[in-house]
C-alpha cells in the first residue's frame, strides 16, 4: 500500500535560519504530493504541491520539487520566521481508479521558531 | 467565504457514552471526508460521501461508528459506545468534487474518553 515518511521532530531554529523537512514515499503508480500546514488550534491547509515528477511546487516562500528518482518531496524555505511554527505533514494522493484520489499523510514535523 | 465548520470542538465523554460530531462544508462542495488524528501521526481517512452516498468507508469500524449526510450538506458522525482508544481529533474536510481538488480540512474535534 501507498506510504508516506517524513523526518521526526521536533525541529527548533532560529529566525533567518534555512529550513529542509525530509519526505519520502511509497506508492503504486504516479501519484500527487502536497505538503500540508496546521497552525495552532487551526485546520490543516494546502501549502503547496506537484502532480507530476520534476515539478515544483512553491508558496509563502516553501517550495517542494517531485523526485521520482528518489521517491522524494522534501519541503525547503530559506529564511524561516516566527509565523512559520506549525505542524507541517507531507502527504500523496494516487491518480484515482480504485483509491480513488485518497490522501496518505505522514505523522507531521513539529516546527518551532525562535525570534 | 466560510470554511469548514465543525462542533463541538472539544468534548469529555465517559466510556461506554455516544457521541456525535457534526460538520458543516463549504458551501458547494459536494465531496466530503471525516478523518481520524491520533496524538503524534498525521489524519486517517474513516469515510468519504460524494453527496448524500458513502462511497469510502473501508476503514470506519462499523460496529461503533456510523456516519450520515443527508441531503448532501451536513454531516454527523457517530461513536456508540465510546471506547478509551476513541481518544483522538477527528476532522472533516471537503472538495469541490472527487479527484485532485483541494480538500479544505476544519478545526477539528477533540474527543476524550475517559
Amino acid at each position: 500500500g501507498n506510504s508516506v515518511t517524513q523526518m521526526e521532530g521536533p525541529v527548533t531554529l532560529s529566525e533567518e535560519a534555512f529550513l529542509t523537512i525530509n519526505c519520502t514515499y511509497t506508492a503504486t503508480g504516479y501519484p500527487s504530493l502536497f505538503w500540508y500546514v496546521q497552525y495552532p488550534g487551526e485546520g490543516l491547509q494546502l501549502l503547496l504541491k506537484a502532480t507530476k515528477a520534476d515539478d515544483k511546487g512553491s508558496n509563502k516562500g516553501f517550495e517542494a520539487t517531485y523526485r521520482k528518482e528518489t521517491t522524494s518531496f522534501h519541503l525547503e524555505k530559506g529564511s524561516v520566521q516566527v509565523s512559520d511554527s506549525a505542524v507541517y505533514f507531507c502527504a500523496l494522493s494516487d491518480q484515482g481508479g480504485g483509491s480513488n484520489y485518497k490522501l496518505t499523510f505522514g505523522k507531521g514535523t513539529l516546527l518551532t521558531v525562535n525570534p | 467565504e466560510a470554511g469548514v465548520v465543525q462542533s463541538p470542538r472539544y468534548k469529555i465523554i465517559e466510556k461506554k457514552q455516544p457521541v456525535a460530531f457534526w460538520c458543516n462544508p463549504i458551501s458547494g462542495h459536494n465531496t466530503l471526508y471525516w478523518y481520524l488524528q491520533n496524538l503524534g501521526q498525521g489524519p486517517e481517512l474513516l469515510i468519504r460521501y460524494e453527496n448524500e452516498e458513502a462511497v469510502d468507508d473501508s476503514q470506519l469500524p462499523k460496529d461503533r461508528f456510523s456516519a450520515e449526510r443527508l441531503k448532501g450538506v451536513d454531516s454527523t458522525l457517530k461513536i456508540q459506545p465510546a471506547e478509551l482508544g476513541d481518544s483522538a481529533v477527528y476532522l472533516c474536510a471537503s472538495s469541490l468534487r472527487r479527484g485532485l481538488y483541494e480538500q479544505y480540512f476544519g478545526p477539528g474535534t477533540r474527543l476524550t474518553v475517559t
